[in-house]
């Protein structure tokens, strides 16, 4: 069962300007982590925040969670059109370590 | 190079006929699984595996078999595959030794088309 929910479905932006994807999710995490997937093709681990952090950078990768309403958001600073692609929060409960539970994923075109 | 891989990448076969997804890691984790992934649905577990010989279901594992007889390798098998088991699945693995916190890695990916 789907345990995140990503928004906007999809995102369309220029060249420069900044993209801004949310994670909402329902029970309680020991970590949640995005990955990002260029067209069919395997995932990428992007960056994991652990449930007792509020903020991590990685590069232009922005993450926040928000632990008390159960949502995260995945910002890329200064996108390129090589960020094209789908973006998916995973959460990861204590309970079932190892075992990732996906949303539907938000897909991001950055034109040039 | 750590990584995992998928073979075959492209299949596709016919209703009833027994195929197995090979999927190996070169890392030595303990933690692997089978995802698949549906177009508006996401990526779902199917099974995972916790370490050699101790296998669990996900969420979907209906139609789907797999084993762990060795560390690296974790095979999903296809006895009587049908047309709803066309998908595009991910073979996945983790450490879960040396902490709560490790990512998981993925592998290309299997496109499987069932007539």
């Amino acid at each position: 069962s789907q345990q995140g929910e990503e928004d906007p479905q999809a995102l369309s932006i220029q060249e420069g300007e900044n993209a801004t994807m949310n994670c909402s999710y329902k029970t309680s995490i020991n970590n949640l982590q995005w990955y990002r997937q260029n067209s069919g093709r395997g995932l990428v681990h992007l960056i994991l925040i652990r449930s007792n952090e509020r903020e991590k950078h990685s590069g232009r990768l922005r993450v926040t969670l928000d632990t008390s309403k159960k949502s995260s958001s995945l910002l890329i600073t200064a996108s390129r059109a090589a960020d094209t692609a789908s973006y998916f929060c995973a959460t990861e409960r204590g309970s079932t370590l190892g075992r990732l539970y996906f949303g539907r994923g938000t897909q991001l075109t950055v034109w040039p | 190079e750590a990584q995992v891989t998928q073979n075959p990448r492209y299949l596709i076969t016919v209703t009833g006929k027994k195929l197995t997804v090979t999927c190996s890691q070169n890392m030595n984790h303990e933690y692997m699984s089978w995802y698949r992934q549906d177009p508006g649905l996401g990526l779902r577990q199917i099974y995972y595996s916790m370490n050699v010989e101790v296998t669990d279901k996900g969420d979907v594992p209906e139609g789907y078999k797999v084993s762990r007889k060795e560390k690296r390798n974790f095979p999903l098998i296809l006895e009587s595959p049908s047309p709803n088991q066309t998908s595009l699945y991910f073979c996945a693995s983790r450490a879960t030794a040396g902490g709560d916190y490790n990512e998981q890695f993925f592998g290309p990916g299997t496109r499987l088309t069932v007539l």
